[in-house]
């Protein structure tokens, strides 16, 4: 199974700041990565797929980047909307197998 | 527009049975592979499984935590897709999402989710 580690596993900011979640597969995954959100109680939302290109309707301050192994999300002014937990997940090979989440918290 | 509504969900005695069922509109259903995901009480998410479409012979994936012990079918007439687990553990205490599973470039995304159904498996 590809393992998929997340960094950090939480990390407290300000509305406006720069953040940078990454990720990285335990095997190469080229670019078969996707971003979500999740929100307490709610299902995931998918932010980005195929590493870097961002689903129709999500706001373009958030991005991603790499292939390979490793990863990052960017989420580049922090908005008060914007505090949740952020998975990523690989489908390279079955399973897919997602990263154990990173958790955006106001600081 | 786009929806996805599980439902089915409730206690279940380890050892007990229980299926889910996941009702979708706004799509034509019938094209779309389809997943399970699930995330148990203050965890991350698991994949669970997968069901294709008719045009890949209906093929089914599954993770080996569940393998052998939960089914996934699909009825195209009705949009639906079900999930029967059999031999319930407690590690299967979750929410239970269905995803709409979208293919691109190769890469499996999840577009689409359910708002969720919970499995509480308990003595």
């Amino acid at each position: 199974d590809i393992q998929m580690t997340q960094s950090p596993s939480s990390v407290s900011a300000s509305v406006g700041d720069r953040v940078t979640i990454t990720c990285r597969a335990s095997q190469s995954i080229n670019s078969w990565l996707a971003w979500y959100q999740q929100k307490p109680g709610k299902a995931p939302k998918l932010l980005i797929y195929t590493a870097s290109s961002l689903q129709s309707g999500v706001p373009s301050r958030f991005s991603g980047s790499g292939s390979g192994t490793d990863f990052t999300l960017t989420i580049s002014s922090l908005q008060p909307e914007d505090f949740a937990t952020y998975y990523c997940q690989q489908s390279k090979s079955f399973p897919l197998t997602f990263g154990g989440g990173t958790k955006v918290e106001i600081k | 527009e786009v929806q996805l509504v599980e439902s089915g969900g409730g206690l279940v005695q380890p050892g007990g049975s229980l299926s889910l069922s996941c009702a979708a509109s706004g799509f034509t259903f019938s094209d779309h592979y389809m997943d399970w995901v699930r995330q148990a009480p203050g965890k991350g998410l698991e994949w669970v499984g997968r069901i294709r479409n008719k045009a890949s012979s209906f093929t089914t994936q599954y993770a080996a935590s569940v393998k052998g012990r939960f089914t996934i079918s699909r009825d195209d007439s009705k949009s639906s897709l079900l999930l029967q687990m059999n031999s319930l553990i407690t590690e299967d205490t979750a929410v239970y999402y269905c995803a709409r599973a979208i293919l691109r470039a190769g890469a499996t995304t999840f577009d689409f989710w359910g708002q969720g159904a919970l499995v509480t498996v308990s003595s």
